[in-house]
C-alpha cells in the first residue's frame, strides 16, 4: 500500500518561501505508473490543485501559481517537494501530497500539513 | 479554466436514503471525472474515478455516471459513515485540473 507523509514548517512569514517535502513509501516515485501531486485546502474552503511531477521529472503547474512554484523530486530519498515563493495570507491552507493515477485521479493522500502565513 | 459546479451545495438526508449529487463542467471533460469523500479533519478519499469506476475498497452502494459535461454520484442507501463532503474533480484539461466547490451531506 502506498503511503505519503508531508513535512515542513507550520508557520511561515509573508513574502518568504514555503518548502514542503512528501516522503513516499510502498512505491517508487521513479519508473512507476504514478505521477505525484500537491493539493491545498484553505481553512473551511474547497480543494485546489497546485501541481504535479511525473515519474520522469516532468512537471505541470496550476497557471495561477506557476510564477511562484517549483515542484521537484529526489529519487534517492523517494521524496518530492514543493517550493512556493512570495507567500501571502491567501496561501494559508492545509497542503496535501498525493499519488496521481494515469487518468488523473488522486488515489493515495498524505494526512496533510497546515501551513499558516503570518508575521 | 474548466469550471466545475456541484449541486446541491448541501443536503440533509437520513440513513437508508438514496442520495444523488450532480457535477456540471463548463466544457466537456469526456470521462475524466473523479469523485472524493472528505470527512472533517481528514484527507479526501477517492471514491469514483473515470466517471463510473469504483475505487478499490469503496462500498458498492456508491456509483458514478455521466460523460461530457454532466455527471452524478449516487449513494444507493446512505449509511452513517457516508455523512461527509463530496467533491468532483476534472482531470481532462492539460492546463489545469479543477475541483467542484463541494457538497456537504449531513443528517
Amino acid at each position: 500500500q502506498v503511503q505519503l507523509q508531508e513535512s515542513g514548517p507550520g508557520l511561515v512569514k509573508p513574502s518568504e518561501t514555503l518548502s514542503l517535502t512528501c516522503t513516499v513509501s510502498g512505491a517508487s516515485i521513479s519508473g512507476s505508473d504514478y505521477h505525484w501531486g500537491w493539493i491545498r485546502q484553505p481553512p473551511g474552503k474547497g480543494l485546489e490543485w497546485i501541481g504535479s511531477v511525473s515519474d520522469s521529472g516532468a512537471t505541470d503547474y496550476n497557471p495561477s501559481l506557476k510564477s511562484r512554484l517549483t515542484i521537484s523530486e529526489d529519487t534517492s530519498k523517494n521524496q518530492f517537494s514543493l517550493n512556493l515563493s512570495s507567500l501571502s495570507a491567501a496561501d494559508t491552507a492545509v497542503y496535501y501530497c498525493a499519488s496521481v493515477t494515469r487518468v488523473g485521479a488522486f488515489d493515495y493522500w498524505g494526512q496533510g500539513i497546515l501551513v499558516t502565513v503570518s508575521s | 479554466d474548466i469550471l466545475m459546479t456541484q449541486s446541491p451545495s448541501s443536503l440533509s438526508a437520513s440513513v437508508g436514503d438514496r442520495v444523488t449529487i450532480t457535477c456540471r463542467a463548463s466544457q466537456t471533460v469526456s470521462m475524466f471525472l473523479n469523485w472524493y469523500q472528505q470527512k472533517p479533519g481528514r484527507a479526501p478519499k477517492l471514491v469514483i474515478y473515470g466517471a463510473s469506476s469504483l475505487q478499490s475498497g469503496v462500498p458498492s452502494r456508491f456509483s458514478g455516471n455521466g460523460r461530457g459535461t454532466n455527471f452524478t454520484l449516487t449513494i444507493s442507501s446512505l449509511q452513517p459513515e457516508d455523512f461527509a463532503t463530496y467533491y468532483c474533480q476534472q482531470s481532462y484539461s492539460t492546463l489545469k485540473w479543477t475541483f467542484g466547490q463541494g457538497t456537504k451531506v449531513d443528517i
